[in-house]
């Protein structure tokens, strides 16, 4: 397995811009969750989904941030508008079914808002 | 202005000793932990797990130990090699039977190999 696929890795945009990033899970996986990483806060918890529900997301900072799993293998997390702050590493993750297993993270996309 | 990170804790070892990573949690109803690595540029990767019905699990090289009486977590790696160099982060879990849920991160080590 080729492991959870995130795209782009990198990306700058303009404040005011939308941006999307994209995540694949493993296949087979049923649990998704959504991380920003920055320096000051480390790792948060933003978002995740259990069989393609959103379960929890009290981690989405505002209403700027959506995130959606249209099917089992992708989903997406929007920021529209993007601003400076958004700046970070965003990372996708996921679990498989057997309860209590740990998350396989994706490498990430930095997003860069100038 | 500069802006103002985390004050990740380093810890520095020389190569072929051995490390201890401390971690406190704050759930006493977290019944799962993990500790992952993270290299520079990278996404969290798993090193070793621990359900709260033990105190101790071993892996290669790698030894979890888990005190539900203080809320700590400790990882051990022995005889530290340079590619242990990177930032090792606790998640805590608390399963609740319905599917699979976030896990919460700690703030991280960042351990130092020195030659």
């Amino acid at each position: 397995d080729a492991g959870v696929i995130q795209s782009p890795r990198h990306e700058v945009t303009e404040m005011g811009q939308e941006v999307t990033l994209r995540c694949k899970p493993i296949s087979g996986h049923n649990s998704l969750f959504w991380y920003r990483q920055t320096m000051m806060r480390g790792l948060e918890l933003l978002i995740y989904f259990n069989n393609n529900v959103p379960i929890d997301d009290s981690g989405m900072p505002e209403d700027r941030f959506s995130a959606k799993m249209p099917n089992a293998s992708f989903s997406t997390l929007k920021i529209q508008p993007s601003e400076p702050r958004d700046s970070a590493v965003y990372f996708c993750a996921s679990r498989g079914r057997s309860g209590n297993t740990e998350a396989f993270f994706g490498q990430g996309t930095r997003l860069t808002v100038v | 202005g500069e802006s103002v990170g985390l004050h990740l804790p380093t810890l520095s070892v020389q190569e072929g000793d051995n490390s201890i990573i401390n971690c406190a949690y704050s759930n006493s109803a977290s019944d799962y932990f993990i500790w992952y690595k993270q290299e520079s540029g990278k996404g969290p990767q798993f090193i070793i797990d621990i359900r709260s019905n033990m105190d101790k699990r071993q892996g290669q090289r790698v030894t979890v130990l888990l005190n539900k009486t203080v809320k700590h977590l400790s990882l051990q790696i022995a005889a530290t090699q340079p590619g242990d160099s990177a930032v090792y982060f606790c998640a805590e879990n608390q399963y609740s039977g319905g599917g699979a849920d976030g896990l919460t991160f700690g703030k991280g080590t960042h351990l130092i190999i020195q030659p």
